[in-house]
């Protein structure tokens, strides 16, 4: 069964400091990688996508990943109180199927 | 660009009682449309999706039942709603067509069973 694990946390920054969130995904034939952004009670949006081994780098936001070692990760520079929210990591899984993890809920100090 | 329009926002229904939630795409033609379920504190499990009027697929057995009457409509449905049917219910499309595009979500329903 194809699956992606993340830590659920809660995991907590100081504010400005770096956030670390990780994602682990079983299926070596995923080609797509996304990061969506849920805050309390709303819907997930997309913040980071990636399809090649490496970083991709969006403003604050950079998204890391290596097919060879089944992660991807997502780190959060100069971490904002705004950024508090559950992170969640999803694997193109196949035709009409994206693979999602948990969630890994962020906490940003002031 | 595309748009998802989910109603309502939030509903309190009683156990047994039926169930009908709307997801309307606007800004697109011939999406594919998928219904997810997050229940509290857990990840998104995907209940179906369908690739064009009238045809609907299910990932897992349960009470809920999908249609889809317009290429950019989908409606999710309960004769008989369980306690274990409360969560936060979307509706989501593949921002573009893709094989590695991301999916758009809409605002959401939040569903509780009482």
């Amino acid at each position: 069964q194809k699956e992606v694990e993340q830590n659920s946390g809660p995991l907590s920054v100081p504010e400005g400091a770096i956030a670390s969130l990780n994602c682990t995904y079983s299926d070596r034939g995923s080609q797509s990688f996304f990061w969506y952004r849920q805050y309390s009670g709303k819907s997930p949006e997309l913040i980071m996508s990636i399809y090649s081994n490496g970083d991709k780098e969006d403003g604050r936001f950079t998204a890391q990943l290596n097919k060879a070692s089944q992660y991807v990760s997502l780190l959060i520079r100069d971490s904002q109180p705004s950024d508090s929210a559950t992170y969640l990591c999803a694997v193109n899984g196949g035709l009409h199927q994206l693979i999602w993890g948990a969630g890994t809920k962020l906490i940003i100090k002031p | 660009s595309q748009t998802i329009h989910q109603w309502p926002a939030t509903l309190v229904q009683p156990v047994g009682s039926p169930l009908s939630l709307e997801c309307t795409v606007e800004g697109t033609s011939n999406p594919n449309l998928y219904w997810y379920r997050q229940a509290a504190g857990r990840g998104l499990q995907l209940l179906f999706y369908s690739v064009g009027i009238g045809q609907i697929s299910s990932e897992v057995p349960q009470n809920l039942s999908a249609s889809r009457p317009q290429d950019r409509q989908f409606i999710l449905s309960s004769k008989k709603l369980l306690l274990s049917d409360s969560g936060f219910y979307l509706c989501a499309s593949f921002r573009d067509a893709g094989a590695n595009s991301p999916l758009h979500f809409g605002n959401g329903t939040r569903l509780t069973v009482t």
